[in-house]
């Protein structure tokens, strides 16, 4: 069964460093996401992205956070300099297209910003 | 802005039983509900969903219920299992094609016990 793949499963970096988050999304999906969440809060959205381009982001999808998708395969999040509260898990998701709901979501990377 | 809450964090449920986990909402044009369950370590999984034009959808020992006036929604498993011990999250969609955003609860912890 495809599924949605996520590396690295940790990332450890110190406060201002960039980060770049893989995820390989199943490979017929149209809609890609990255959420984050924080130990033991909510499942928060990030951004969306559609078309190759951003079509949703929240408050927290700041100038530090980009998005890509290079080379039709990976979905990467990046952050360009990372703070403390940054330290959350972070998961990629997808969706097949504009008539489906259903997120298949990745296993999630652990981001620890020291 | 909480737009989709879940008001408890924890549920206990002895095994054979009926769990049922309660969700609240306050944007009206959310056209999808959804449930998710999340193991420790893992990303969350598809449950079951509900369109905002149905007020019920079974799938085996899973149904949801949705009372669109009081804005509410709620899983019930039945019978309750062991391995059904995870986090569940409420999440709603909202948006239109292209630009779908899906927004979660805090989620709720159920504890099935043996």
């Amino acid at each position: 069964e495809p599924e949605v793949t996520q590396t690295p499963s940790h990332q450890v970096t110190q406060m201002g460093q960039e980060v770049i988050l893989r995820c390989v999304p199943i490979s017929n999906h149209l809609y890609f996401y990255w959420y984050r969440q924080i130990l033991g809060q909510k499942v928060e959205f990030l951004v969306s992205f559609y078309n190759n381009e951003i079509s949703e982001k929240s408050e927290i999808f700041d100038d530090q956070f980009s998005v890509e998708r290079p080379d039709g395969s990976n979905f990467t999040l990046k952050i360009r300099s990372t703070k403390l509260e940054d330290s959350a898990m972070y998961f990629c998701a997808s969706v097949r297209d504009s008539a489906s709901y259903e997120q298949y979501f990745g296993p999630g990377t652990r981001l620890t910003v020291t | 802005d909480q737009q989709v809450k879940q008001n408890s964090p924890s549920l206990s449920v002895q095994e054979g039983r009926i769990s049922i986990l309660n969700c609240d909402y306050t944007n009206s044009m959310f056209d999808y509900f959804l449930w998710y369950k999340k193991y420790p370590a893992e990303g969350p999984t598809f449950l079951i969903s509900i369109s905002s034009i149905k007020d019920k959808n079974e799938d085996g020992r899973f149904t949801v219920f949705l009372n669109k006036s009081a804005k509410h929604l709620s899983l019930h498993i039945v019978p309750s299992q062991p391995g059904d011990s995870a986090v569940y999250f409420c999440a709603a969609r909202g948006g239109t094609s292209g630009t779908y955003k899906y927004i979660f609860g805090t989620g709720t912890r159920l504890k099935v016990l043996a």
